[in-house]
């Protein structure tokens, strides 16, 4: 079955360091997207992308970056991490054509990151 | 900027009753999408229901239903005969439909059902 993952799903780092989370999709999606959970926020959008090659800001894109180089990659990467960077993200995917799925995103797990 | 404002932080039900939660949107645009999406303990996103603005008729997915006031930017979910299993949180998204896909997201409702 298509399925899109994350990893990992848990860490923990200090500040001033770089951290790369994957985003892995199989569903051969044209939309990759990358939010942040925080408390009192719900989900805010920092990067997305609508295929290879294009990458876009989103509301919340200060200190991060990704690239997309294939389908079924986007890894977000924050530079040097910061306190205020502590939260849970989230990737998603959507096909981007008109069909039954063609407004709806699929989330990966989740990968909760802690900056100390 | 498109806006989604959820005003109920947290709301409880007895198991079996029914429960609405609220959503309102600030949008200039005419052909857009609304979403449910429910969160449970597992940090895990799944779509509840969709609605598709020019579409009058509200949509419903089984013990799920939405009351869509397009002229109020309304767009409440209702959830009758309560489970255990829909204790969540539960996210309202807003999506401009054309060639946009992003999703904008509400703060949340977090959902308890008292057995």
């Amino acid at each position: 079955d298509a399925e899109i993952t994350q990893s990992p799903r848990h860490k923990i780092t200090e500040t001033g360091r770089q951290v790369t989370l994957a985003c892995h999709q199989t569903w051969n999606h044209n939309n990759m997207f990358w939010y942040r959970q925080d408390l009192g926020h719900g989900l805010r959008l920092i990067h997305y992308s609508y295929g290879v090659q294009d990458t876009n800001k989103g509301e919340v894109s200060d200190g991060y970056s990704v690239s997309r180089s294939n389908t079924e990659d986007l890894p977000l990467t924050l530079e040097s991490a910061a306190s205020s960077q502590t939260s849970v993200y989230f990737c998603a995917s959507s096909d981007g054509r008109k069909g039954i799925n063609y407004n709806e995103q699929f989330f990966g797990p989740g990968t909760r990151l802690t900056v100390l | 900027a498109q806006t989604v404002t959820q005003s109920q932080p947290e709301m409880s039900v007895q198991e079996a009753e029914t429960v609405t939660l609220s959503c309102t949107y600030d949008t200039s645009e005419s052909d857009y999408y609304l979403f449910w999406y429910k969160q449970p303990p597992s940090r895990q996103m799944i779509l509840v229901i969709r609605q598709e603005a020019y579409k009058q008729q509200n949509a419903t997915e089984n013990r799920f239903s939405v009351n869509f006031q397009k002229a109020a930017k309304s767009f409440s979910l209702k959830i009758s005969d309560s489970q255990l299993g829909d204790a969540a949180m539960y996210f309202c998204a807003y999506r401009f439909n054309f060639g946009n896909e992003k999703l904008t997201f509400g703060t949340g409702t977090r959902l308890t059902i008292i057995p």
